[in-house]
């Protein structure tokens, strides 16, 4: 099974600051993953797919990157509705496991 | 406009099967390239990843749930089944189903149900 690490595990950050969360694949998933957004009490929302490309409606603060086995999700300018938990999830053949998340809370 | 909604019995006892319903609309499963997939979480936890079924009645699975896990769908009717067999307090958790979209063999989950909770308790 691939496994999925993400950090940091949990962030303080203020409004209107940058922030990068990173998800390490332990073999090569050829860009097959995708980030969520998940707020307290609510079912996780797609932000990122095929590890660049924004779903539709996320605004464009939210950007993603990487390759191979190292992958990225960075959030410029952060504002109030963005704090909540983030997970990456792999499709590189199952199982397709989660990383195990990031809860962005205020500062 | 695509909205997947989950149904089951809220609470049910030890090595009993759980059976689960997702009813979604905006979608068919007739069509190439689409799947429904369950994922749970427990309360104050991450995202398991649980099975799915495609289009084509392609069907994948938790390996490490696999025994006792049973997906089908009723493409007529746009809903997707979900049985756990043999359940225990560990299976006490919310459960999504969203729907998989497949491009170019690139995948997403790109809309998901609101959940509904489980709790397992005898």
């Amino acid at each position: 099974d691939i496994q999925m690490t993400q950090s940091p595990a949990s962030l303080s950050v203020s409004v209107g600051e940058t922030v990068t969360i990173t998800c390490r694949a332990s073999e090569n998933i050829y860009s097959n993953l995708a980030w969520y957004q998940q707020k307290q009490g609510k079912s996780p929302q797609l932000l990122v797919y095929a590890a660049t490309n924004l779903a539709d409606g996320v605004p464009s603060r939210f950007s993603g990157s990487g390759s191979g086995t190292q992958y990225s999700l960075k959030i410029n300018s952060l504002q109030s509705e963005d704090f909540g938990s983030y997970y990456c999830q792999h499709f590189w053949g199952t199982p397709w496991t989660f990383g195990g998340g990031t809860k962005l809370e205020i500062k | 406009q695509v909205t997947l909604k989950e149904s089951g019995p809220g609470i049910l006892q030890p090595s009993q099967t759980l059976s689960l319903t997702c009813s979604f609309s905006g979608f068919s499963l007739s069509t190439s390239n689409m799947g429904v997939g369950w994922i749970r979480q427990p309360s104050g936890k991450g995202l398991e990843w649980l099975l799915h079924i495609l289009w084509n009645d392609s069907k994948y699975y938790n390996p490490a749930l696999k025994s006792r896990l049973t997906i089908s769908k009723d493409t007529y009717n746009n809903q997707v089944f979900l049985k756990i067999a043999n359940v225990d307090t560990a299976d006490t958790a919310t459960y999504y189903c969203a729907r998989i979209t497949e491009g170019r063999g690139l995948y997403a989950m790109d809309y998901w149900g609101q959940g509904t909770s489980v709790t397992v308790s005898s």
